[in-house]
């Protein structure tokens, strides 16, 4: 019965390396997003997607690259891994792409970079 | 700039206690308001939202509120319980044209339930 689904729960990896996080939601959601929370638990937005179109993308390095393969998918894919980079990764899900629909958050994945 | 400020950081109460916990917002302009808890290594869950025309909202022990002239929202917990321990974020939704989700969160407010 699970919402939101990240895969791995944990990562850690050397700097320079390159990782993917993968997201899938059975929610029949058509909006989806990636977050990165800081060490301070700071949550910040980096991308979102509505029917696989990038709808917002931040202030995120080009490392960073997203990927929706179809709506129930959302991956995210990290080259030449930084010690920065260093975090929890939350992937979430809404219905519509206005920003009065409730957000479903998956499990996170914590990320170190050593 | 558009800022979310919650307080306080963090709080200590009693089981059965009630508490308030504050939210001050500068997002212009406004769309709705929401309040999430996360549970240690846990995501974020919806608690409530409110929008503009909305002064309060409740969910279970949780009640919210929102004043949308001063810019400040609080949320109420009744008898507190100690699953009621969490982080509580605040979260704003700027509206405006260009669609996609412009959302400021807060630094959240770190509550302990104690015995």
């Amino acid at each position: 019965d699970t919402a939101v689904s990240q895969t791995p729960k944990y990562l850690v990896t050397q700097m320079g390396n390159d990782k993917s996080i993968k997201c899938e939601q059975n929610l029949g959601h058509d909006t989806m997003y990636w977050y990165k929370q800081d060490s301070k638990k700071f949550l910040k937005i980096m991308f979102s997607y509505n029917n696989k179109e990038l709808i917002i993308n931040e202030t995120v390095p080009n490392r960073f690259s997203p990927k929706s393969p179809d709506k129930a998918h959302l991956n995210l894919h990290i080259n030449s891994l930084e010690l920065g980079d260093s975090a929890v990764y939350f992937c979430a899900s809404s219905q519509g792409r206005s920003g009065s629909t409730t957000q479903y958050f998956g499990p996170g994945t914590r990320l170190l970079v050593l | 700039k558009n800022q979310v400020e919650q307080s306080p950081q963090s709080l200590i109460i009693l089981e059965g206690k009630n508490c308030t916990l504050q939210c001050n917002y500068t997002v212009s302009p406004f769309s709705n308001l929401r309040w999430y808890k996360q549970d240690t290594g846990r995501g974020p869950v919806s608690l409530t939202i409110m929008t503009f025309s909305e002064n309060t909202k409740s969910n279970g022990r949780y009640t919210a509120t929102l004043d949308a002239d001063t810019k400040q929202s609080s949320l109420h917990i009744t008898a507190s319980q100690l699953s009621d321990s969490a982080s509580y974020i605040c979260v704003v939704s700027r509206g405006g044209t260009g669609g996609g989700n412009k959302l400021t969160f807060g630094t959240g407010t770190q509550l302990k339930v104690e015995l």
